[in-house]
């Protein structure tokens, strides 16, 4: 069965700091990650995905298949990026695919 | 353009009553899924539907029904709540092609 690991709840920094969220995952195939993320009172909404390996508000992520990881990293952290964030996986495939969650990093970026 | 509208935002209810949440979303979108947000437990799937008028059970459906009578909309009803089911609900909708989910803003429930 497919399983999302985030082991921290709360990641406390200052501006201006490296910011690195962990996520961990447990699956024998291919998976498609992404990161989500819930700003207070927002949706939850989709950062990135890394099938897009793209960089979005300064936040990048790569698929580490040896490590089964998929860790959130942004070099200097800004007071806006305090939020929610959800690891997130499905496994490719035709039909519905389901999401499945971590259990979410709260980042507080303090100035 | 609207996106998924969940309603109601909160509610409160006492044990033993019925409700719907409502979910609906303007994309045609032909999948749509709830999930329900507890502390320590991520996001969790409670049912789904890949188009209309075909629904599936997710992970945690008991307690629960629902129904895809159109694209559109996308009901849950709590048949009978249990104070179990205090949770922040979360409806989601994404294209059959596409791989990104698209999220309603959640209802918040509590039941007591």
């Amino acid at each position: 069965a497919q399983r999302v690991t985030q082991p921290e709840k709360l990641l406390s920094v200052f501006k201006g700091a490296p910011v690195e969220l962990k996520c961990n995952y447990s699956y024998s195939g291919s998976p498609e990650l992404f990161w989500y993320v819930q700003y207070s009172r927002q949706r939850l909404q989709l950062l990135l995905r890394h099938i897009s390996r793209e960089s979005i508000k300064g936040f990048t992520a790569d698929l580490n298949k040896g490590e089964t990881s998929f860790h959130l990293k942004k070099p200097f952290a800004q007071e806006e990026d305090s939020a929610m964030y959800y690891c997130a996986l499905r496994r490719p495939g035709t039909g519905f695919q389901k999401l499945v969650f971590g259990t979410g990093t709260r980042l507080l970026v303090s100035p | 353009n609207a996106g998924v509208t969940q309603t109601p935002k909160f509610q409160v209810l006492k044990t033993g009553q019925s409700m719907t949440l409502q979910c609906a979303q303007d994309m045609n979108h032909e999948y749509m899924s709830w999930y329900r947000q507890d502390p320590g437990m991520g996001l969790r799937l409670i049912h789904y539907s890949v188009g209309a008028g075909i629904t599936d059970q997710g992970e945690v459906p008991n307690g629960y029904n629902v129904s895809r009578s159109t694209t559109e909309d996308f009901p849950l009803r709590l048949l009978s709540a249990a104070p179990s089911q205090t949770s922040v609900y979360f409806c989601a909708s994404r294209r059959v092609r596409d791989t990104e989910a698209f999220f309603g803003q959640g209802t918040r429930l509590t039941v007591v």
